[in-house]
């Protein structure tokens, strides 16, 4: 199946600082998502790009659809101590599945 | 309100049963999917269904079986054929390209 790199695999950063996460494959995704996952719950989706070059933002956060088709990365800035959580990116390939990245541990530190 | 609900949230099977896990959403989702997630990993696909009585195996079917007698519902058994089912399930369902909305998850655990 399609394989999808993400980095770093956990993160220990001060409150108040910038986080930068991403994910690249070998395949080309049609639709990158990114998305939260809080200890014991199902994953909340974070931020959704449907085109190449596309660079959206929810807040304090922001991700971009690489130009290739085969990249994202989502920032977070000014980060808070409920950023603390799991990040995973996935991609949508053909036949509407989406494959994930194996995650980001992120710990925000007062 | 509108959601997916999956149900128990802590599941214990002894070795050799088999256990259902449910899935339901009343959010009208064409597409429903399984996915197995196991410490430090990602999430792998088990089973999905794009339309009532349908359904397509994933990465790890092995030792899963699935049903789509309703659109509503797409429950998950583990039969004793999966060897190693000690994990956290998702159920996840989708209208539009890549809105995957999740459950809650279920934890199994073998006794």
């Amino acid at each position: 199946g399609q394989q999808l790199n993400q980095s770093p695999q956990s993160m220990f950063i001060q409150e108040g600082e910038d986080v930068s996460m991403n994910c690249t494959s070998s395949s080309i995704f049609n639709t990158w998502l990114w998305y939260k996952q809080d200890p014991g719950e199902g994953p909340v989706l974070l931020i959704a790009l449907y085109k190449a070059g596309e660079l959206t933002s929810n807040g304090r956060l922001t991700a971009q659809f690489g130009i290739t088709r085969k990249d994202s990365f989502l920032n977070i800035s000014a980060s808070i101590p409920s950023d603390v959580g799991i990040y995973f990116c996935a991609g949508e390939g053909s036949a509407r599945q989406l494959t994930f990245g194996s995650g980001t541990q992120l710990t925000v530190l007062p | 309100d509108g959601g997916i609900t999956q149900s128990p949230k802590y599941l214990f099977r002894k070795e050799g049963q088999n256990v259902t896990l449910s899935c339901e959403q009343n959010l009208n989702h064409d597409a429903m999917y399984w996915y197995r997630q196991d410490p430090g990993q990602g999430l792998r696909l088990i089973y999905y269904s794009q339309i009532v009585n349908d359904f397509q195996k994933g990465d790890i079917a092995e030792g899963y079986s699935v049903s789509r007698e309703k659109k509503e519902s797409f429950p998950l058994t583990v039969t004793s054929a999966q060897k190693n089912p000690t994990a956290f399930y998702l159920c996840a369902s989708s209208l539009q390209q890549g809105w995957a909305f999740f459950g809650q998850g279920t934890r199994l655990t073998v006794v």
